[in-house]
């Protein structure tokens, strides 16, 4: 399977633990996204990295939450303190970066923080 | 600040009928345009897009439109079957300016009826 693979694809935290989500891009790809979706919601966007670069954090809570996509492995976000409001379905995509290219997406990671 | 809009949450549609998604937006930066598919507990699968030097373009039974002076893009999918019932997402972004991510609506469930 050479798309977009995310691991777990179910992960419960309790509130105040720590949050690892996994992303490995399609083969070719070093373009990486994260997306969020919250319930009857639209997906959100939240960073774009290339390898070793964090490019776009707009979309980032400026507290708890970090992300990677280092030389060598897959990309990782990450979610410190977890709270009720975190839980949510979290999408990863990857791209060429070639102008006029689209997206590609993996089926997620269903965050639930009890 | 919603920049790409679905106003209609919902949609149902007599299979072999045509079915017609609507979608606006306000950034008159934005120059690429997505439409992606998305079944339950899977992410978004690229459908089709549309580059803004055009105001058309064609695969299969799905057919973007684009009108830049209203804003407006609309997908047709026609003849319509039960297998396109999803909730389909239209996505926009400016690749003028190097801003690689995509925004996205909040979404509208097709639902075609055998």
């Amino acid at each position: 399977n050479a798309g977009v693979m995310q691991n777990p694809r179910h992960l419960v935290r309790r509130r105040g633990q720590e949050a690892r989500l996994r992303c490995s891009p399609m083969k070719g790809h070093s373009h990486v996204y994260w997306y969020r979706q919250l319930p009857e919601e639209g997906l959100k966007f939240m960073v774009y990295l290339q390898k070793e670069n964090i490019i776009d954090e707009s979309g980032m809570p400026k507290e708890r939450f970090s992300a990677e996509f280092p030389k060598e492995g897959p990309s990782i976000l990450r979610i410190q303190q977890v709270v009720r409001g975190d839980s949510a379905a979290y999408f990863c995509a990857s791209s060429s970066g070639r102008a006029n290219s689209p997206l590609h997406f993996g089926n997620g990671t269903r965050l639930t923080v009890t | 600040d919603q920049q790409v809009k679905q106003n209609s949450p919902s949609l149902s549609v007599q299979e072999g009928r045509i079915s017609i998604l609507n979608c606006d937006y306000t950034n008159s930066m934005f120059d690429y345009f997505l439409w992606y598919k998305k079944y339950p507990a899977e992410g978004p699968t690229f459908l089709i897009s549309i580059s803004s030097i055009k105001d058309k373009n064609e695969d299969g039974r799905f057919t973007v439109f684009l009108n830049k002076s209203a804003k407006h893009l609309s997908l047709h999918i026609v003849p319509s079957q039960p297998g396109d019932s999803a909730v389909y997402f239209c996505a926009a972004r400016s690749d003028q300016t190097g801003a690689n991510n995509l925004f996205f609506g909040t979404g509208t469930r097709l639902t075609v009826i055998p």
